[in-house]
């Protein structure tokens, strides 16, 4: 079945350091891909997406590039704020089967000190 | 436009109770999904709703279950609650079954005593 897998946390760095955020994919159809953000006590935001090979998604600094061939989808941000501490999902839905149902890698928790 | 809103935000029930909780989605928007948010098993889907008709179910017992109303809203039930159904509840809408993006309420968070 599809999967995602996403690097293990916690991810410490330096406020304006650059982050990188691993993500790789198994999906058997043409799936979409996410990378959601989870602050403490709060929901899931949307962070960005991309919906085809080689699409860039990107937003607040971060990017993501749909990577078909190494069926990857890093996470990106050239300067960390200290406000970018938060939990880090990388999800996909393969619209193929007609739903919009994610499957959601664990997580990667970013911790940027000042 | 309001975001997705879920109630109660904060839930207290012993095992063997019922509870039942509540998911209004952005307005227009016609599908609504549930998943289960534990530090365990992490984010795991438990069911979506297109059109008042279940479209996709996770893999979970019997004991979850889920509704959605003609004009949207949705709720999900569990009954006969166990010590491990402490989670936190996320709700999700998008505008419908074309692999649309989903957003995300702030969830309901769940102790079962």
């Amino acid at each position: 079945g599809d999967s995602v897998t996403q690097m293990e946390g916690p991810v410490t760095l330096s406020e304006e350091a650059f982050l990188t955020i691993n993500c790789t994919y198994t999906a058997t159809g043409y799936p979409s891909l996410f990378w959601y953000v989870q602050y403490p006590g709060e929901g899931l935001q949307l962070l960005l997406k991309a919906t085809k090979a080689d699409d860039k998604g990107s937003n607040k600094g971060f990017e993501a590039t749909y990577r078909k061939e190494t069926t990857s989808f890093h996470l990106e941000k050239g300067s960390v704020q200290v406000s970018d501490s938060a939990v880090y999902f990388c999800a996909l839905s393969d619209r193929t089967y007609n739903t919009d149902k994610l499957i959601f890698g664990t997580g990667t928790r970013l911790q940027v000190f000042p | 436009k309001a975001g997705v809103t879920q109630t109660p935000r904060y839930l207290i029930k012993t095992r063997g109770q019922q509870v039942t909780l509540s998911c209004s989605p952005i307005s227009g928007h016609r599908s609504v999904s549930w998943y289960q948010q534990t530090p365990g098993q992490g984010l795991q889907f438990l069911f979506e709703y297109f059109s008042e008709t279940q479209r996709n179910k996770g893999n979970f017992p019997g004991r979850f279950s889920g509704r959605q109303f003609s004009n949207s809203r949705s709720e999900m039930n569990v009954s006969t609650l166990e010590l491990g159904d402490s989670a936190l509840y996320l709700c999700a809408s998008s505008l419908d079954l074309a692999g649309e993006t989903q957003y995300f309420g702030p969830g309901t968070r769940l102790l079962v005593l």
